[in-house]
């Protein structure tokens, strides 16, 4: 069993749908990191938390300590959201331990 | 715009040829990570640079290494690359202040190796 589990592993909505990504992880962590990384490669960091909720536009991250739960929500889902979402964490260190993605497909 | 830059964005080679990769950055960050990532997989850590700390997975093959020689770059060496090493070579930086393991990385563009 992987340290860092999401789901679900594939994803399509619709243009305009409200998206859930989950990610559930084993281990004590310092902190809970959510990234993008599109088709071609490079790697954005859209979130990093260790309690409580974040937003960025129309994305919104939760993360619940006692449950070793993280959720990412995208809100009005756009096909430029398009691409896979990974959840990782890191423990005392500052090395990640990745989950292995969700890829999403947004259409029109 | 400061940033991590990865050159090539694309390196073909040939079997045992050795291959250097490049990474840089201008946030002037003092740890820089080399990640591999092959198809399909989520990014595995090969070293990371904690200034001029040098740390070692311990899984990491002794056919790639690394230097920093200054803050900004960071290279990634390949000595006799196998066609099992074509993979996506990702690197990163994070400030690396008191409390690294709650600091964000900031990933390059990647460079795509092709072994031939």
């Amino acid at each position: 069993k992987n340290e860092v589990e999401q789901s679900p592993q594939n994803l399509t909505a619709q243009e305009g749908e409200f998206i859930t990504i989950n990610c559930s992880y084993s281990v004590g962590i310092g902190a809970l990191h959510w990234l993008q990384q599109h088709p071609g490669g490079g790697i954005v960091s859209l979130f990093m938390l260790s309690s409580g909720k974040k937003k960025h536009g129309r994305l919104i991250a939760t993360i619940n300590i006692q449950e070793k739960h993280s959720s990412l929500h995208i809100t009005a889902s756009h096909p430029r959201d398009s691409a896979v979402y990974i959840c990782a964490v890191t423990g005392t260190a500052s090395k990640l331990t990745f989950g292995t993605g969700t890829r999403l497909q947004v259409t029109l | 715009d400061a940033m991590v830059i990865q050159n090539p964005r694309y390196q073909v080679t040939q079997f045992g040829k050795p291959v250097t990769l490049s990474c840089s950055q201008t946030l002037n960050h003092n740890v820089m990570y080399w990640y591999q990532q092959k198809s399909s997989q989520a990014p595995k850590l090969l070293f990371h640079y904690y200034d001029k700390d040098f740390n070692n997975e311990a899984d990491t093959p002794d056919n790639f290494q690394s230097r920093r020689p200054n803050t900004s770059f960071c290279f990634l060496d390949i000595r006799s690359p196998g066609l099992g090493d074509a993979a996506m070579y990702l690197c990163a930086t994070s400030r690396g202040g008191g409390r690294a393991f709650q600091e964000t990385q900031y990933f390059g563009p990647g460079t795509r190796l092709l072994v031939l």
